[in-house]
Parts: C-alpha cells; sequence; structure tokens
C-alpha cells in the first residue's frame, strides 16, 4: 500500500517568512497534486504535476517534483495570513486517490 | 454556481442509528466520490461512483453503504453508526478520474455517541 508522508506536521510562521513543505511517497507518483484545505471548507486544488523533475509556479508558490517521482516540495514566497490552511498531497493515478494527512500552516500577522 | 452541496452540514448519532449523507454536483461530472477525514490520517476514500450506475469500493468502505441516484446525486448511508464513524465527511465529484480536478464539498461534521 502506498503511504504519502509530509513535513513538517504543523509550522507556524510570521507574515513575509519563506517557508517549505514536503510530500514524499513510498512508490513513485502516478501524478501528483497540492490541494489547500481552509478551516471547515473542502481542499482545493492548486496544481497538478506529471513530470519528473517539472517546476510549476502559482503566483507566491512553487512546486516542484522530484526526478524520481516520489518526492515534491511546496515553497511559499512571502506568506501572508491567507495563505493559512491545511496543505495535502495526492497521488492521483486512478479512481483511488490517495492523500497524504497534510502540513497545517499557520500564518501570524 | 453551487458547486458540490452536502446535506447535513453537522449530524449528532446515537451509536446503532441510522443515517445518509447527501451530495449534489451541478457540474455534469461523471465520477462522484466520499471522503472522511480524520485528525492525522488525510483523506481517506470510503466508495467512489466513476460513472451514474456504478459503485465501488474505496480504501474503508466497511459500514457504509452508497447509492448513485442519477448523475447529479451520491448519497451515503450508515445503517448502523458506530463511535468510530465519528469523522468529517467530503463528498467530491471530477469529470474523470485521475489527472483532472477533483471539488469538494464543504464537508459534513458527524458524531457518534
Amino acid at each position: 500500500t502506498q503511504l504519502l508522508e509530509q513535513s513538517p506536521q504543523f509550522l507556524s510562521i510570521q507574515e513575509g517568512e519563506n517557508l517549505t513543505v514536503y510530500c514524499n511517497s513510498s512508490s513513485v507518483f502516478s501524478s501528483l497534486q497540492w490541494y489547500r484545505q481552509e478551516p471547515g471548507e473542502g481542499p482545493v486544488l492548486l496544481v497538478t504535476v506529471v513530470t519528473g523533475g517539472e517546476v510549476k509556479k502559482l503566483k507566491r508558490l512553487t512546486f516542484q517534483f522530484g526526478d524520481a517521482r516520489k518526492d515534491s516540495s511546496l515553497h511559499i514566497t512571502a506568506a501572508q495570513t491567507g495563505d493559512t490552511g491545511l496543505y495535502l498531497c495526492a497521488d492521483t493515478g486512478g479512481f483511488k486517490t490517495i492523500f497524504g494527512a497534510g502540513t497545517r500552516l499557520f500564518v501570524k500577522a | 454556481n453551487a458547486g458540490v452541496t452536502q446535506t447535513p452540514k453537522f449530524q449528532v448519532l446515537k451509536t446503532g442509528q441510522s443515517m445518509t449523507l447527501q451530495c449534489a454536483q451541478d457540474m455534469n461530472h461523471n465520477s462522484m466520490y466520499w471522503y472522511r477525514q480524520d485528525p492525522g490520517m488525510g483523506l481517506r476514500l470510503i466508495y467512489y461512483s466513476a460513472s451514474e450506475g456504478t459503485t465501488d469500493k474505496g480504501e474503508v468502505p466497511n459500514g457504509y453503504n452508497v447509492s448513485r441516484l442519477n448523475k447529479r446525486e451520491f448519497s451515503l448511508r450508515l445503517e448502523s453508526a458506530a463511535p468510530s464513524q465519528t469523522s468529517v465527511y467530503f463528498c467530491a465529484s471530477s469529470e474523470s478520474p485521475g489527472l483532472t480536478e477533483a471539488f469538494f464539498g464543504q464537508g459534513t461534521r458527524l458524531t457518534v455517541v
């Protein structure tokens, strides 16, 4: 059974700081998605990456997919309070999408 | 544009009671899913429906049943609730499985006492 490990589990930072969160898989990803979930809401898709070594940018967020397609990172530059939430990675190779437990980010004003 | 709508938002059940969680999507998606989210465990797939008329088990199906009533609606039933089923339940839909974006409802917070 594939396991997705996300680290750190919890991160509390000041507004304006940079941060990186990680997602590691016990086996090669079929394809990888990152979601953000705000309190009391369902997850919302941020990005999908498919190719090893791929880098995608979404405003202040940079997503990297490892060359071996077993790990990924999400870097946020100059964090804002609106970035607060639970960041989830998921392997979406088919119907049975597997999610990691997430990194809970709190950005303080 | 409503997206994915779940009802109810909150529910408290006594052990042994039954209930049905409702989910409807207005995006004409083929695939629908039910997940549960527990602290420290991420989202786990309970059941999914690849298309209207089909359903299949996910990772944690025991104690649940589902019905794909039509293309829009996918319900989740707890026949005899147990405290272990205390969780937040999310319904999701996507145009097709895999690479396409999944859209989630706001969740149902269920407590079984």
